[in-house]
């Protein structure tokens, strides 16, 4: 168990919906991270916040955003969904300057 | 650009050894290592810093050259229990964190 928390662990919802994946991170790690998996490939950076601020942006649609608040915790809110958007979303959580991520469980994202 | 790794996949027995690497086209300032199991979150297994610094797992070890910009995992006398997808990982704090392409690794009893 790395500490790290995520919800709702399974969401299935149709094209054109929006939907919010929680992440609660490991008791005072202060960066949060998104990522999305699709099937067997790698993990793609979307996007990173630390004590409440964006820090980093990888590719992430216009489609997706996210925040951090002030408890730390960090909602990933995907709208206008498309079948491409089932994934595995994970989250991660770190709290030292060399950056290696603490993973939650992931939740699995299923667009009919 | 994502750091690639080689092999793509390797089939081992038990017991066997192993090596992946991880190279990147931009410098590497550090490196982390990561094993992630079908379906399952990916779980930190050792980060390798500037200067040979080294912090993780007892049981696996690794190197990293700054000047070629590579890290090697070293899998010894691998269990079942290794099998899973292997990543490199870097950047973090103002930088994109990027994976590597990943390697497969299975261990046949």
């Amino acid at each position: 168990d790395s500490g790290v928390t995520q919800t709702p662990k399974h969401l299935i919802t149709a094209t054109g919906q929006r939907v919010t994946l929680r992440c609660s991170p490991r008791s005072g790690d202060l960066s949060v991270y998104w990522y999305q998996q699709s099937l067997d490939q790698g993990l793609q950076f979307l996007i990173q916040y630390y004590n409440g601020e964006e820090r980093a942006k990888g590719n992430i649609l216009e489609r997706f955003s996210a925040q951090q608040f002030p408890d730390l915790h960090s909602e990933l809110n995907l709208s206008s969904l498309e079948l491409g958007d089932s994934a595995l979303y994970f989250c991660a959580s770190s709290g030292t300057s060399y950056n290696e991520q603490f993973f939650g469980p992931g939740t699995r994202l299923t667009v009919l | 650009q994502q750091p690639v790794q080689s092999p793509q996949a390797v089939i081992l027995r038990e017991g066997e050894d192993a090596v992946i690497n991880c190279s990147s086209s931009k410098a590497l300032y550090s490196v982390h290592w990561y094993r992630q199991k079908h379906g399952e979150a990916p779980v930190f297994l050792m980060i390798l810093l500037k200067g040979g610094e080294q912090k993780g797992h007892d049981k696996i070890s690794a190197s990293f050259n700054e000047k070629k910009q590579q890290s090697s995992l070293y899998l010894t006398a691998s269990q079942l229990s290794y099998s899973g997808t292997y990543f490199c990982g870097t950047g973090g704090g103002t930088y994109k964190y990027i994976f590597g392409t990943g390697t497969r690794l299975k261990v046949l009893a």
